[in-house]
């Protein structure tokens, strides 16, 4: 069964604290996507990567292709970070799927 | 640009009735996919639309049934609906050849 694993499903920090978020799957992927979910809100796309790593602002997300594993880290948290985040991954089964399967989530709760 | 968008926001139906929630997506974007978001499942695929076709189905039952119009928005029926089909229902728009989901702020559905 094609499996995303995220962990930890619940991080607490104080603001200013390096967070990090890890997400593992079971199989070859063609992309990755981390998600942000403030509570009762929608759902906003963070990154989508294939491979390497992206920056924006005080986010960073890495992916290693080789060993399935993916982080999402947040430098100097604040508590506007605070926040479900979600691995997404959408399988490399060929054809024309683009249907995203989703890891639990982590709930990212950064007091002041 | 204006994002995707999804109509009604919030839905209060009794058992056995049918409902259909509306899609609209990004100007441009001709895949329509829909995902439930339960606390206990979490986020599923539901389906997947382009071309007014659909592409992909979850492993849902057939009571979740969608549609897609020539001018790419989108609609999702659930007929006779139960407790269990209480979720948050979201819509996601994507170009087509590329992997990033742009997600709407979703339907709030409650069975009662």
């Amino acid at each position: 069964k094609n499996e995303v694993e995220q962990s930890p499903q619940n991080l607490t920090a104080q603001e200013g604290e390096f967070i990090t978020i890890n997400c593992s799957y079971s199989v070859g992927i063609s992309a990755l996507h981390w998600l942000q979910q403030h509570p009762g809100g929608g759902i906003v796309s963070l990154f989508m990567l294939s491979s390497g790593k992206k920056k924006h602002g005080r986010l960073i997300a890495t992916i290693n292709i080789q060993e399935k594993h993916s982080s999402l880290h947040i430098t100097a948290s604040h508590p506007r970070d605070s926040a479900v985040y979600i691995c997404a991954v959408t399988w490399n089964s060929g054809g024309s799927n683009y249907k995203l399967t989703f890891g639990k989530g982590t709930l990212l709760t950064v007091n002041p | 640009k204006a994002g995707v968008t999804q109509t009604p926001r919030y839905l209060i139906k009794t058992r056995g009735q049918q409902v259909t929630l509306s899609c609209s997506p990004i100007s441009g974007h001709r895949s329509v996919s829909w995902y439930q978001q339960t606390p206990g499942q979490g986020l599923q695929f539901l389906f997947e639309y382009f071309s007014e076709t659909q592409r992909n189905k979850g492993n849902f039952p057939g009571r979740f049934s969608g549609r897609q119009f020539s001018n790419s928005r989108s609609e999702m029926n659930v007929s006779t609906l139960e407790l269990g089909d209480s979720a948050l229902y979201l819509c996601a728009s994507r170009r087509l050849g590329t992997y990033e989901q742009y997600f709407g702020p979703g339907t709030r559905l409650t069975v009662t």
